[in-house]
């Protein structure tokens, strides 16, 4: 059974910093993962899919790597800001599509 | 382009009751999702429907059901309402099937159970 952990739970960073989420599964046997954001009390907006034979993906100043064979992926975000305060969350698509329970980030202005 | 549409937004409901909840795709997409999200946790899986018919299901029990309808819209039914179904419940759809693509989230809806 595929469990997906996000580390850390909670991040509080200054504005301007450049940060790393964690995200790790038990099973490689995956299609995709993707890194989606959750404002509080909203849907997902989905940020970056990475295919299971592509190494990472970037869109701005956001940049998700996966690396399968360790069952990680990273997701960096360059020169953080106020308005990047949300939940971030990383899904696994295998049989089926398994979510972690998230990282909350607070950028302090 | 409408994205993906819930409804309601909020509801409350008795335990006991039944709920209906409503998700209409985005534009072109043929596939709709159910997730339910407890306060602090990741979205869960519930179920996907393709063609209108259920294609693959989570762990969760008979009393969820669903409906897909040729325009591609979805329902989620939830029978015998328990404290513990207070969720937020999201609906996502996609073009290919849960394996491919990008899934396109809806707002969700809110349901507590009292």
């Amino acid at each position: 059974k595929q469990e997906v952990t996000q580390i850390p739970a909670a991040l509080s960073v200054p504005e301007g910093e450049n940060l790393v989420l964690n995200c790790s599964f038990t099973d490689s046997a995956i299609y995709n993962l993707q890194w989606f954001r959750q404002d509080p009390g909203k849907g997902l907006t989905s940020l970056l899919l990475i295919q299971s034979s592509q190494r990472e993906q970037t869109s701005g100043r956001l940049n998700a790597s996966l690396d399968k064979s360790s069952g990680r992926s990273t997701l960096y975000i360059a020169a953080s800001q106020p308005g990047d305060s949300a939940t971030y969350l990383c899904a696994v698509r295998g049989n089926d599509m398994r979510f972690g329970a998230g990282t909350r980030l607070t950028v302090k202005p | 382009d409408a994205g993906v549409t819930q409804s309601p937004t909020h509801l409350i409901k008795t335990r006991g009751q039944q709920v209906t909840l409503r998700c209409s795709p985005k534009s072109g997409h043929d596939t709709v999702s159910w997730y339910q999200q407890a306060l602090g946790q990741g979205p869960q899986f519930i179920f996907q429907y393709y063609e209108e018919e259920e294609r693959q299901r989570g762990n969760f029990p008979d009393r969820f059901s669903g409906h897909q309808f040729p325009n591609y819209s979805s329902e989620l039914n939830v029978n015998a309402l328990l404290l513990g179904d207070s969720a937020l419940y999201l609906c996502a759809s996609s073009l290919v099937g849960l394996a491919e693509g990008t899934q396109y989230f809806g707002p969700g809806t809110r349901l507590l159970v009292l």
